[in-house]
């Protein structure tokens, strides 16, 4: 089915360790987006790109790091885990910045 | 900046009407949406309005808009169990920004 891939779709993390988050999309979209999403804060935007080989900054980029190598994926890194990157993680793309498709998220947690 | 505001509980019972409220602050919106999150999951398009529209009807959701009072509601008839949810209104600016509200869980009673 044509869509947003999320993997993994859970993960524990030690302090200070360090992971990747892959989002895979096969619609051809070209822009991609990493949100966060906490219990009262909604979702908040971490970096997002609007083509092959860009990135830029959100709202919360802090602690995160990101790669968009090829058009269909987009990669979000944590280099040192902290307690306070425990979320859920959402990937979402679009055409042209229109009508969001999200994946169905990472939920990771920090201890 | 740009804002968007939604309540964030709302409580109503099997077969009455859902209406879920949502204000924005941008005066360039495009197209304003809103978006369905079940537990568990991502969120998921319910609907979307041109910012040149009042309202905009499909199946059992009824979209307001009022470009004056920067207000959109989604309503939802003869609301089911299935429909106990997160509701997210969205605001899409002339620079195809997208900003979310904080959504509202709707709570369905027996």
């Amino acid at each position: 089915n044509a869509g947003v891939t999320q993997t993994p779709k859970f993960r524990v993390l030690k302090t200070g360790q360090s992971m990747t988050l892959l989002c895979a999309q096969d619609m051809n979209h070209e822009y991609m987006y990493w949100y966060r999403q906490d219990p009262g804060m909604g979702l908040r935007l971490i970096h997002y790109s609007v083509g092959e080989g860009t990135t830029a900054k959100g709202e919360v980029p802090d602690g995160y790091n990101v790669s968009r190598l090829k058009k269909q994926n987009f990669l979000l890194g944590l280099e040192s885990a902290a307690p306070s990157q425990t979320s859920v993680y959402f990937c979402a793309s679009s055409f042209s910045g229109s009508g969001y498709t999200f994946g169905s998220g990472t939920r990771l947690t920090v201890v | 900046g740009e804002d968007v505001e939604q309540s964030l509980f709302l409580s109503v019972r099997e077969g009455d009407s859902s209406v879920i409220n949502c204000t924005y602050t941008d005066s360039s919106s495009t197209y304003l949406y809103w978006y369905k999150q079940e537990p568990g999951a991502g969120l998921q398009l319910l609907t979307y309005i041109f910012s040149n529209m009042d309202m905009k009807q499909d199946q059992r959701l009824t979209v307001l808009l009022n470009k004056k009072d920067k207000h959109l509601s989604l309503r939802i008839a003869d609301t089911q169990t299935g429909d106990s949810a997160i509701y997210f209104c969205a605001d899409q600016n002339r620079d195809d920004k997208i900003i979310f509200g904080k959504g509202t869980r709707l709570h369905i009673l027996p």
